[in-house]
């Protein structure tokens, strides 16, 4: 069973270019949420999406967009990029009802992240 | 801001037990509480949750006290490859979805 994939891995960036970050999720998950971390801090939500809507967004500009597709696969899209969104973007997936109604005891599992260079 | 206080760093010695506090003492009544740990530059990675029960699996057990207000990991035998960033986070339901909110977590350093 395989477990939450992001792509790329890794991706150098320069100012003012935009960028598309992938996330698949764990099978039988049906929301992502998606994470920034900078250098020696702990990962701040972005957003979150179920059933292919934005459901919940942190404290981040509009030029943080999303998408989830019928399949449950996720993207993070960023324009006009800054030298300050270099960081680890982390794609988490859980499933939102868990076959008994919405509960918060639903465990988000993370995957290994895309490391971004903004140059 | 995240709604949990934990102590910046904590060193423990092999094959002791590591035991990590949590202070969230504005914690309501449908927020669970959740323990993350992230090895460097890996994504986190899930350890154990409660609401108000002790817990207990197979990497780790969960002490919550009975007013919900502080909790506590327990590694039993703590090795060199637990040394992590050690994450401590209360999350429930609220209109929208789950929100997680990170705080900047215990760095817990295993030495031989």
């Amino acid at each position: 069973d395989a477990g939450v994939t992001q792509s790329p891995t890794h991706l150098i960036k320069t100012r003012g270019q935009q960028v598309t970050l992938r996330c698949s999720p764990k099978s039988g998950h049906d929301t992502v949420s998606w994470y920034q971390q900078a250098l020696g801090q702990g990962p701040q939500f972005i957003f979150q999406y179920y059933e292919e809507e934005e459901r919940q967004r942190g404290n981040f500009p509009d030029r943080f967009s999303g998408h989830q597709y019928p399949n449950y696969s996720s993207e993070l899209n960023v324009n006009a990029l800054l030298l300050g969104d270099s960081a680890l973007y982390l794609c988490a997936s859980s499933l939102e009802f868990g076959g008994q109604g919405r509960s918060a005891k639903n465990i988000q599992y993370f995957g290994a992240g895309t490391r971004l260079s903004v140059l | 801001d995240a709604k949990t206080t934990q102590p910046p760093s904590m060193d423990c010695a092999e094959g002791r037990a590591a035991n990590l506090p949590c202070n969230h003492s504005t914690i309501s009544g449908n927020e669970y509480v959740y323990w993350y740990r992230q090895i460097h530059s890996q994504g986190p990675q899930y350890i154990i949750h409660g609401l108000k029960n002790n817990e207990t699996n197979e990497m780790a057990s969960l002490i919550i006290t009975e007013d919900r207000k502080s909790s506590t990991l327990i590694l039993p035998h703590a090795t060199l490859r637990d040394t992590a960033v050690y994450y401590c986070i209360v999350r429930g339901l609220n209109t929208g979805g789950f929100k997680t909110i990170f705080g900047a977590g215990t760095r817990l350093f295993v030495k031989a």
